[in-house]
């Protein structure tokens, strides 16, 4: 695929399980970028990786959230113990950030995760 | 006050009407991003810039460095340009973007 792939697209799980979200950045892009967007609000940075360097976590809203990147590709973002607020679509962007150059962000299409 | 102040918030036109939003910001960018988010809620980015002007058919963004702004114009509007259009920088002290508010764009037929 030509663009940045998130799975599932749609995810409805009960209050207090943990879920996971997927996202296959577009291959060679080395920064990847995970948002969140509540109803009705703007997008909230969550995390960031560059390469091999240690993630910007900055974004993260609790100790329920973590990232991993494998390999500098895949990426999953887990979410313990779901609350009702973490409703909301999860973005996933990535760029190239070759050699400090600036490129243009490649959006996936979200997963929209509702917490029952 | 925000880092990245975009205006105006919503914005109703009439078809064929040139649009302009504006994005300001006050820190350091290495680069400004302008996106497209449709109701649906998908995301396409629109421009990059770190200077001047860029054009893609009837969409049109600018940047003044020295000023920290940037607008966005759409010529001869269509309500299919109707969406939620948003305003990203990138810090130069980090990778990391900061986004506007986004400014809700409605053109009526």
């Amino acid at each position: 695929g030509a663009g940045v792939s998130q799975s599932p697209s749609n995810k409805v799980t009960e209050k207090g399980k943990d879920v996971e979200l997927r996202c296959d950045p577009i291959s060679g892009h080395t920064a990847l970028y995970w948002y969140r967007q509540s109803l009705g609000q703007g997008l909230e940075f969550l995390i960031y990786f560059q390469g091999n360097s240690a993630p910007d976590k900055s974004g993260l809203p609790s100790d329920r959230f973590s990232a991993e990147r494998t390999g500098g590709s895949v990426s999953t973002l887990t979410i313990q113990r779901t609350q009702q607020e973490d409703s909301a679509v999860y973005l996933c962007a990535s760029s190239l950030n070759a050699g400090g150059s600036i490129s243009p962000l490649h959006f996936g299409n979200g997963t929209r995760l509702t917490v029952t | 006050k925000n880092e990245v102040e975009q205006s105006p918030q919503n914005l109703t036109a009439q078809e064929g009407e040139f649009i302009t939003i504006n994005c300001s910001y006050s820190v350091g960018i290495s680069a400004l991003h302008w996106l497209q988010q449709h109701p649906g809620g998908g995301i396409v980015s629109l421009f990059m810039l770190s200077s001047g002007k860029k054009k893609h058919g009837r969409l049109i963004a600018t940047i003044n460095i020295q000023e920290k702004h940037s607008s966005l114009h759409i010529t001869a509007s269509h309500p299919r340009d109707s969406a939620v259009y948003i305003c990203a920088v990138r810090a130069d002290s980090n990778y990391q973007l900061i986004w506007g508010a986004g400014t809700k764009l409605i053109i009526k037929p």
